[in-house]
């Protein structure tokens, strides 16, 4: 197994309430990272963790905040979900950056 | 700024045919390339990469990719393709800094028995 998690894997949300992703790895690698993809856009960085509480922005971090408490889990948290929020997410990890992403399998959210 | 271009958005090919994807990149310095498959419904596999000696690289079901400086480009091939390899394809150039990778659009493949 690749030893990445995300959850849930499916949610649907309204308009202007708060959500949570969750990503959780078991691989004790330093980096994480939070993509969204969109048709006809590819994944874009929404925010990333370099360590424990070390997170910077990426380039579609608006309406987006990130906690890194513990190694393993990096939360996504939307403060107050639009319809522009509706996406597929997904978080990578990555042991250093020779090394490529390991991908989790993604979190389908859509906002009504 | 690094940026990725996968011109092609679509591609089909008939089974047993060769295949390749290209990929552009632009990038301050020496890059660091990866290329990802994406099957439907499914996350991002890691293909192959290349960061630094041998420009030809191989990768995992049977791919390789040429890295060629002079043309800012990273192809990915394939000999002979089987209906299985028949998913999205992403090419990435990833920065020093955290290791942060930039994605190109994507290429979609389509293989024809």
């Amino acid at each position: 197994d690749a030893g990445i998690t995300q959850s849930p894997r499916h949610k649907v949300t309204e308009t202007g309430t708060p959500v949570t992703l969750r990503c959780h790895q078991t691989e004790n690698h330093r980096y994480m990272y939070w993509y969204r993809q969109d048709p006809g856009h590819g994944l874009r960085l929404i925010h990333y963790s370099y360590g424990v509480k070390d997170t910077d922005k990426g380039e579609v971090s608006d309406g987006y905040s990130v906690s890194r408490s513990k190694t393993e889990d990096f939360l996504l948290t939307l403060e107050s979900a639009t319809s522009s929020q509706t996406s597929v997410y997904f978080c990578a990890i990555s042991g250093g950056v020779d090394y490529g992403y390991t991908f989790g399998s993604g979190t389908r959210l859509t906002v009504v | 700024a690094q940026s990725v271009t996968q011109p092609d958005i679509h591609i089909t090919v008939s089974e047993g045919a060769s295949l390749e994807l290209r990929c552009n990149y632009s990038y301050g310095a020496t890059p660091y390339l990866f290329w990802y498959v994406q099957s439907p419904g499914q996350g991002l596999q890691l293909l192959l990469k290349y960061f630094s000696g041998d420009t030809l690289v191989q990768g995992i079901k049977g791919f390789e990719a040429e890295f060629k400086r002079s043309q800012s480009s990273f192809n990915l091939r394939k000999p002979s393709v089987h209906w299985s390899d028949a998913a999205e394809y992403f090419c990435a150039v990833g920065a020093t800094n955290a290791g942060k990778s930039t994605f190109g659009d994507g290429t979609t493949l389509t293989v024809k028995p």
